[in-house]
């Protein structure tokens, strides 16, 4: 089944202890990407990335960091996170960016709460 | 950053009732026009891409008009029924980035 995965679904953290949330497709997507959302908020790109080794800041990417060294994969890293990064994160992708006109697929979600 | 809004936040109708809300993105900067479906719990669920003005799309009792020009698109959907309950998200798309809108949350009561 063509899916994004995305792992922890639900983490509970304390401020300043490093987490990764890992997120992986099957599609052979070139463009990948980390939203967070927020409530009252829409989806907040953090990251995207346009291929292997090609990563770029979305609008939201302070305390965060991506690595895209297989196309699978795009892990997002929160190397101290703290309780403003609270939130519920999504990992998605598409084929590749297309002028902006190819769908994403999106992953299931990871809700992560900082104390 | 693009300032992408919807209107109304929430929609409560009828089963039966038809709707439509709408999603504003800045014309002088544009690629595409996204629609997706997100039910609660679940993940968002793309409906709809559109690139050119005038765009129509159609997906069973749910469609969607562009207006590049003016900057606006609307979704309607036709005789709501309970399962369309959902947030219906617009994105617009600009130089490698997706700016999502905050939603429009729809209730179909019974």
């Amino acid at each position: 089944e063509a899916q994004v995965t995305q792992n922890p679904r639900y983490l509970i953290t304390v401020t300043g202890k490093k987490l990764t949330v890992t997120c992986s497709q099957n599609m052979n997507h070139e463009y990948m990407s980390w939203y967070r959302q927020d409530p009252g908020l829409g989806l907040r790109q953090i990251y995207y990335s346009m291929n292997v080794e090609v990563t770029d800041k979305g609008d939201v990417p302070e305390g965060y960091k991506v690595s895209r060294k297989e196309k699978r994969n795009f892990p997002l890293i929160l190397e101290s996170p703290s309780p403003n990064q609270t939130s519920l994160y999504f990992c998605a992708s598409s084929l590749s960016f297309g002028a902006g006109a190819n769908v994403l697929t999106f992953g299931a979600g990871s809700r992560l709460t900082v104390l | 950053i693009l300032n992408v809004e919807q209107s109304p936040q929430s929609l409560h109708v009828q089963e039966g009732d038809s709707t439509n809300f709408t999603c504003s993105f800045p014309s002088s900067n544009f690629y595409a026009l996204h629609w997706y479906r997100w039910e609660t719990a679940k993940s968002p669920e793309a409906l709809f891409v559109m690139t050119l003005n005038g765009d129509e799309k159609k997906k069973g009792r749910i469609s969607a008009t562009l207006n590049t020009k003016e900057g606006y698109s609307y979704l309607y959907i036709k005789g709501s029924q309970p399962e369309d309950s959902a947030t219906y998200l617009c994105a617009s798309t600009y130089f490698n980035k997706f700016y999502f809108g905050s939603g429009t949350k729809l209730n179909v009561k019974p």
